[in-house]
């Protein structure tokens, strides 16, 4: 298996523009969870998913984030619109039993 | 409130030195631990898991130790490469579906 995919792996972007960050997870996986990254807040938990269905969503940080999960090889994490303190990584990872398992993560620079 | 925490943020050993990544935790309810390694510019990457009924574990030139008493979790590396330079996350389930995280110890090795 290749692993959690996750695209871009890089984006810059202006402040107020849409930012779409995908993630294709290991196939047989069944949790699927985004995190966001930075230097003083560490690995936040944003939301996760179990069977494609939004289980805890109290990690996004406003409404201007959402996530869907139309099946169950894919998932989007939007930003809208988009504001510099939104630079971070972005991760995705999935999980097999209890164990989670991360993708390369997206860098997201908000100018 | 409770947490996963690091005592030190940065270890620096020499090449060959055996290494050992500590981590506390406050939940006494948490039944399964793992530790991650996270190089610059990729995602978390699993390195070992232990659950509560275990206070030992071993794989490839790692060992994790569990401490229940204390509520103390270590990570030991034998043999340090210069390619164990990387960050270490503790991370505990605390019998829910997802992972709390630590805030990482930066392991440095000096040829």
């Amino acid at each position: 298996d290749a692993g959690v995919i996750q695209s871009p792996r890089h984006e810059v972007t202006e402040m107020g523009q849409e930012v779409t960050l995908r993630c294709k997870p290991i196939s047989g996986h069944d949790y699927l969870f985004w995190y966001r990254q930075t230097m003083m807040r560490g690995l936040e938990l944003l939301i996760y998913f179990n069977n494609n269905v939004p289980i805890d969503d109290s990690g996004m940080p406003e409404d201007r984030f959402s996530a869907k999960m139309p099946n169950a090889s894919f998932s989007t994490l939007k930003i809208q619109p988009s504001e510099p303190r939104d630079s971070a990584v972005y991760f995705c990872a999935s999980r097999y039993q209890e164990t989670q398992y991360f993708g390369p993560g997206t860098r997201l620079l908000v100018l | 409130g409770e947490s996963v925490g690091l005592h030190l943020p940065t270890l620096s050993v020499q090449e060959g030195d055996n290494s050992i990544i500590n981590c506390a935790y406050s939940n006494s309810a948490s039944d399964y631990f793992i530790w991650y390694k996270q190089e610059s510019g990729k995602g978390p990457q699993f390195i070992i898991d232990i659950r509560s009924n275990m206070d030992k574990r071993q794989g490839q030139r790692v060992t994790v130790l569990l401490n229940k008493t204390v509520k103390h979790l270590s990570l030991q590396i034998a043999a340090t490469q210069p390619g164990d330079s990387a960050v270490y996350f503790c991370a505990e389930n605390r019998g829910y579906s997802t992972l709390t995280f630590g805030k990482g110890t930066m392991l440095l090795v000096s040829p």
